[in-house]
């Protein structure tokens, strides 16, 4: 399994963008990456995941290198209650009922008013 | 409304006793999972099911036991085997249909041992 790197913390102003990078460069190429954040005393939440085209939804726009080496996930309007732990995760996209996601420490981004 | 329900939330237990972690789930999924949280650390396995009366070790099972008697349920079973118990434990549950992208986690039970 490819392994990650991330920040250990970042900090963001209200209102603004939170870009949170990602490195994995060992990814192989039927490697998706994934990106869950967990706030504080709950459990993960899933976020977005692509495998090599950016991609965006209702919370966030993953943005991968064309090499696939890197990712930067992005909250576009960063609000206090994103305020979380931040997991960037590369694994297959085991189908069925196989597989199992893999933690590190993430990133711990503090959104400031 | 479906969900992972964990219960109790919190959990206080006597060295060498063993306990019982419940994890209940309405969603029809398959697969279930257990982590395991220290402080400041990341979610490591401990076991994990794909599917009723089948389970497998993850990456820290010593110390601990599983049943998968129904799809809805799969309980933690803390021994006193294991040497350090305190942490916050969640269990998640995954349907087949669906890639790493489809877990859903419960809100945790955080054991402290007194």
């Amino acid at each position: 399994d490819a392994k990650t790197t991330q920040p250990t913390s970042m900090d963001c102003a209200e209102g603004r963008a939170a870009n949170l990078p990602c490195n994995h460069s060992t990814i192989s190429g039927n490697e998706y990456v994934y990106w869950y954040r967990q706030i504080h005393s709950q459990g993960p939440q899933y976020i977005i995941h692509g495998l090599k085209n950016n991609e965006t939804n209702e919370m966030a726009s993953l943005i991968i290198t064309e090499d696939r080496k890197s990712s930067t996930l992005i909250l576009p309007h960063a609000t206090l209650r994103d305020t979380a732990v931040y997991y960037c995760i590369v694994r297959e996209n085991y189908g069925g009922s196989q597989g199992n996601l893999i933690f590190g420490k993430g990133t711990k981004l503090s959104v400031k008013p | 409304d479906g969900g992972i329900t964990q219960s109790p939330k919190y959990l206080f237990r006597k060295e060498g006793q063993n306990v019982t972690l419940s994890c209940e789930q309405n969603l029809n999924h398959d697969a279930m999972y257990w982590y395991r949280q220290d402080p400041g650390q990341g979610l490591r396995l401990i076991y994990y099911s794909q599917i009723v009366n089948d389970f497998q070790k993850g990456d820290i099972a010593e110390g601990y036991s599983v049943s998968r008697e129904k799809k809805e349920s799969f309980p933690l079973t803390v021994t006193s085997a294991q040497k350090n118990p305190t942490a916050f434990y969640l269990c998640a549950s995954r349907s087949p249909g669906q890639g790493l992208y489809g877990y859903t986690f419960g809100s945790g039970t955080r054991l402290t041992v007194v």
